[in-house]
């Protein structure tokens, strides 16, 4: 089975960049298109990156995706961060089966 | 302005059966692609069904069997009947929308499944 393994948590200072990393099983992730999702305490998802580095409109250019094939991974990094960035981070592709995969997320802390 | 509204949500017993509803605005249901996705207390977000546009469906293998994924048309309306419902079936439930790619999500309903 496909899956997507992230960190944890990570933490960085405001102003700083700081990276998500988002690791496929098994395959390569380059084949279907990732998506991520942020949620902040006590509120639904919402989609900040969409087809790998695609923003939704309203989601400032501060947050950024991409892909690695050597490493079979995506990534988010946000920069200038803000504390209003502190939420927890979902990576979202999908398997052979066209179904949804979600990695564990990932806690931001900015402090 | 796209507007996804669950309700359903509540308390019930092991073995019980519940429908959740999502109710959209501003979009057309039977034109989008519709997923469910749960997320357990205190735990991360979990796939849980999937209608396309032409009206298949798919589920994942821990509701498979117990869980149908509907739409009303007429009401506008995304559907989720839950049968058998266990423990572990306690979650938030929350509906979304893909949009040109992007992802629209509701602000989900809470099941609590318990004796």
């Amino acid at each position: 089975n496909f899956m997507l393994t992230q960190p944890h948590s990570v933490s960085e200072s405001p102003g700083k960049t700081v990276t998500i990393s988002c690791t496929g099983s098994s395959g390569s992730i380059a084949i279907n298109y990732v998506q991520w999702y942020q949620q902040r305490p006590g509120s639904a998802p919402a989609t900040v990156i969409y087809e790998d580095n695609q923003r939704p409109s309203g989601v400032p250019d501060r947050f950024s995706g991409s892909i690695d094939s050597s490493s079979n991974s995506a990534s988010l990094t946000i920069s200038g961060l803000k504390t209003e960035d502190e939420a927890d981070y979902y990576c979202q592709s999908f398997d052979s089966s066209n179904h949804w995969v979600f990695g564990g997320g990932t806690k931001l802390t900015v402090l | 302005e796209v507007q996804l509204v669950e309700s359903g949500g509540g308390l019930i017993q092991p073995g019980g059966s519940l429908r959740l509803s999502c109710a959209a605005s501003g979009f057309t249901v039977s034109s989008n692609y519709m997923s469910w996705v749960r997320q357990a207390p205190g735990k991360g977000l979990e796939w849980v069904s999937v209608i396309y546009t032409g009206g298949s469906t798919y589920y994942a293998d821990s509701v498979k069997g117990r869980f149908t994924i509907s739409r009303d048309n007429s009401k506008n309306t995304l559907y989720l009947q839950m049968n058998s419902l266990r423990a572990e079936d306690t979650a938030v439930y929350y509906c979304a929308r893909r949009n040109s790619g992007s992802y629209d999500w509701g602000q989900g309903t809470l099941v609590t499944v318990s004796s």
